[in-house]
């Protein structure tokens, strides 16, 4: 099985900060890699497929790269609707594997 | 609009049985594979199951295997996971969630395993 390591596991930033998270996959998994945001009692958001293209209606202000084993997350600008965890996900075999997720808080 | 809709959760005691249902609305279903995917309170997300679009390949995780079964009605739209043996570290959020990258995701329906 892949593994998926995200680090880091939470973080603190303010209103206007950029912030990065990174996500490692034990083995090469192309860029067949998607991020997600989830917010308290709600179901995943799809923000980015094939590790850097943006779903339809994203801002632009989220952007992913990589390819291998290690890729990032970028958000520009936070704004309070983006402090939410965010998972990393591999689809490049079965089985599916998520990374641990990252807590972006309020500083 | 393209949606997906859970159905099916509920409180069940160890060792029970549940059937949920996810049932699919403004995309040809047939033609895209399938996810469940839960949330353990304190563990985020976890893969379940997959099926192809056919239905002629499914996958489960080992935490899973041999308990629950994932299948699909493309005449339906339906795509079902047959949940048996249900331990306590099954209660959980699942969604289903179309494709494997999961472009689309449904609201959730909680599955709450306890005596």
């Amino acid at each position: 099985d892949i593994q998926m390591t995200q680090s880091p596991s939470s973080l603190s930033a303010s209103v206007g900060d950029r912030v990065t998270i990174t996500c490692r996959a034990s083995q090469g998994i192309s860029n067949y890699l998607a991020w997600f945001q989830q917010k308290p009692g709600k179901a995943p958001k799809s923000l980015i497929y094939a590790a850097s293209s943006l779903q339809s209606g994203v801002p632009s202000k989220f952007s992913g790269s990589g390819s291998g084993t290690d890729f990032t997350l970028t958000i520009t600008s936070l704004q309070p609707e983006d402090f939410a965890i965010y998972y990393c996900q591999q689809y490049n075999s079965y089985p599916l594997t998520f990374g641990g997720g990252t807590k972006v808080e309020l500083k | 609009e393209v949606q997906l809709l859970e159905s099916g959760g509920g409180l069940v005691q160890p060792g029970g049985s549940l059937r949920l249902s996810c049932a699919a609305s403004g995309f040809t279903f047939r033609n895209f594979a399938m996810n469940w995917v839960r949330l353990t309170p304190g563990k985020g997300l976890e893969w379940v199951s997959g099926i192809s679009d056919s239905g002629g390949d499914t996958y489960y995780a080992d935490s899973v295997k041999g308990r629950y079964t994932i299948s699909r009605d493309n005449s339906k739209n339906t795509m079902y996971l047959q949940m048996n043996s249900l331990r306590a570290e099954d209660t959980a959020v699942y969604y289903c969630a179309k494709d494997l990258f999961g472009d689309v995701w449904g609201k959730g329906t909680t599955v709450i395993v306890s005596s």
